[in-house]
C-alpha cells in the first residue's frame, strides 16, 4: 500500500519557466514532510522540508506547499534550470517513528 | 561529494557467496540507515540503527545481517541471496534518532545476484 504517492511520474519544463511537482498522501499521522532530488549513480539529496504546523516554507528557488486538509504538497522550482533536471521524492515521517517514507518519484527534464 | 560514504560501489555475487557492505559517515550523526531500490521504485527501508542499536528492522530476510560496530560505522553482511535481491542499496545517516530529521545518503552500492 502507497502511503506516499506522486502521480505523474514525468515533467518536463522549459528553462526559466516554473516547475511544480506534486505528492499526495493518505496516512494523516504523517507530521514532516521532505524533498529529496536523485541523479543517475548517487544517492537522494535532501531539498527542503515542512512541518504540519506550517504550509509554506521556502530556500531560494525552492518552495514546498503544504494543504494538510488535501493531503497534498507540492514542490515550485522557479526559475528552473538544466541542472535541476533529475528524479524528485517526496518523503514523509509520522512523529513517532523513525522510518521516511518516499514517493513514487517524479522524473524533471529541464530543456533549453 | 557525499559525506556518507558506501563500498563497493558495484558487486556482484553468485547466490552462494557471503559478502559485505560498507558505509561510514563523519558527521558525528548518531542514526544510521540501510535502504533498498529497485529500479523506477522508491527508497524502501530495511533498517535503522539509533545510537548504535538496532532500533528498526523491517521484517528483513534472515540473509542480509546488518551490523553498526560504531557510531561511524554501518554493515550490511549478506549470504545466500536471490537474484531478486539485486538492487540499489543505499546507507544513510542522521544527526538523531531520524525523526523530523533529513538523512543524509551514500551513493549505494549496485548488487547483482547472478
Amino acid at each position: 500500500d502507497q502511503q506516499v504517492k506522486q502521480n505523474s511520474p514525468s515533467l518536463s519544463v522549459q528553462e526559466g519557466r516554473i516547475s511544480i511537482l506534486n505528492c499526495d498522501y493518505t496516512n494523516s499521522m504523517f507530521d514532516y514532510f521532505l524533498w529529496y532530488k536523485k541523479y543517475p549513480a548517487e544517492g537522494p539529496t535532501f531539498l527542503i522540508s515542512i512541518s504540519s504546523i506550517k504550509d509554506k516554507n521556502e530556500d531560494g528557488r525552492f518552495t514546498v506547499f503544504l494543504n494538510k486538509s488535501a493531503k497534498h504538497l507540492s514542490l515550485h522550482i522557479v526559475p528552473s534550470q538544466p541542472g535541476d533536471s533529475a528524479v524528485y521524492f517526496c518523503a514523509a515521517y509520522t512523529g513517532t517513528a523513525s522510518k521516511l517514507t518516499f514517493g513514487t518519484g517524479t522524473r524533471l527534464q529541464v530543456t533549453l | 561529494d557525499t559525506e556518507v560514504t558506501q563500498t563497493p560501489k558495484h558487486l556482484v555475487m553468485g547466490m552462494t557467496n557471503k559478502k559485505s557492505l560498507k558505509c561510514e559517515q563523519h558527521m558525528g550523526h548518531r542514526a544510521m540507515y540501510w535502504y533498498k531500490q529497485k529500479a523506477k521504485k522508491p527508497p524502501e527501508l530495511m533498517f535503522v540503527y539509533s545510537y548504535e542499536k538496532l532500533s528498526i528492522n523491517e521484517s528483513v530476510p534472515s540473509r542480509f545481517s546488518p551490523e553498526c560496530p560504531n557510531s561511524s560505522l554501518l554493515n550490511l553482511h549478506l549470504h545466500a541471496l536471490q537474484p531478486e535481491d539485486s538492487a540499489l542499496y543505499l546507507c544513510a545517516s542522521s544527526p538523531r534518532g531520524g525523526i523530523n530529521s533529513p538523512l543524509h545518503f551514500g551513493n549505494g552500492t549496485r548488487l547483482t545476484v547472478t
